[in-house]
């Protein structure tokens, strides 16, 4: 069973960079997209982008000029960049494997990790 | 962008109603559209694919129904258990994009 787990600093100051690894464990990281979203009172749930092994990525336009998403094919990990931090950026972080089913056709994000709450505050 | 809304934004309900929670897509979706069910301090789970197909794991209490830009999730028969908050998202075209929730309180 393919469970995720995100790490990284739980404070972060405003204007730094905000570096999450997303460690996949129970299955390959190939053959999926590996998602980032994030969960704020003010935004909800906001999906910022997916990578695959070989390293395509779709990046959602309103953030991409601050993110970033990489793959480490080696360690089974998927990382997100996120630049210029400010205080609307505070939230739980989550990674999440995108899943094609083929019958019923249809995908979702399954499963998801616990999420990380970071802080953007001086 | 695809703005996804829900409503209502609360339901108030007693265990054992059936409810009925609704999704708009501000431009078809065809039938690309996921929902997931959020517990207190947990992540969001794959609840619907495919705009109708139950994930694993979850009663068939749960049904789902829609195409285009109108879709429909329906609990039969509320358990304690379904009392969450219900997110609907679009795949269709990037970004992905989520509604807000719809949170199923406790009457």
């Amino acid at each position: 069973q393919v469970q995720l787990q995100e790490s990284g600093p739980g404070l972060v100051k405003p204007s730094e960079t905000l570096s999450l690894t997303c460690s996949v464990s129970g299955g390959s990281i190939r053959d999926y997209y590996w998602s980032w979203i994030r969960q704020s009172p003010a935004k909800g749930l906001e999906w910022f982008g997916c990578i695959n092994y070989s390293g395509t990525t779709h990046y959602n336009p309103s953030l991409r000029s601050r993110v970033t998403i990489l793959v480490d094919t080696s360690r089974n990990q998927v990382s997100l960049s996120l630049r210029s931090v400010t205080a609307a950026d505070t939230a739980i972080y989550y990674c999440a494997r995108g899943v094609w089913f083929a019958d019923p056709r249809g995908w979702g994000l399954d499963p998801w990790g616990q999420g990380t709450l970071v802080t953007v505050s001086s | 962008e695809v703005v996804v809304t829900q409503s209502p934004d609360i339901m108030s309900v007693s265990p054992g109603e059936r409810v009925t929670l609704f999704c708009r897509a501000s431009q078809s979706v065809k039938g690309d559209l996921a929902w997931y069910q959020q517990k207190p301090g947990q992540a969001p789970r794959l609840l619907i694919y495919g705009a109708s197909t139950r994930a694993t794991g979850f009663p068939a209490r749960f049904s789902a129904s829609g195409s285009g830009t109108d879709f429909s999730l329906t609990i039969s028969s509320l358990q304690s258990e379904d009392f969450a908050v219900y997110y609907c998202q679009q795949y269709d075209s990037w970004p992905y994009t989520f509604g807000q929730g719809t949170k199923l309180e406790i009457k």
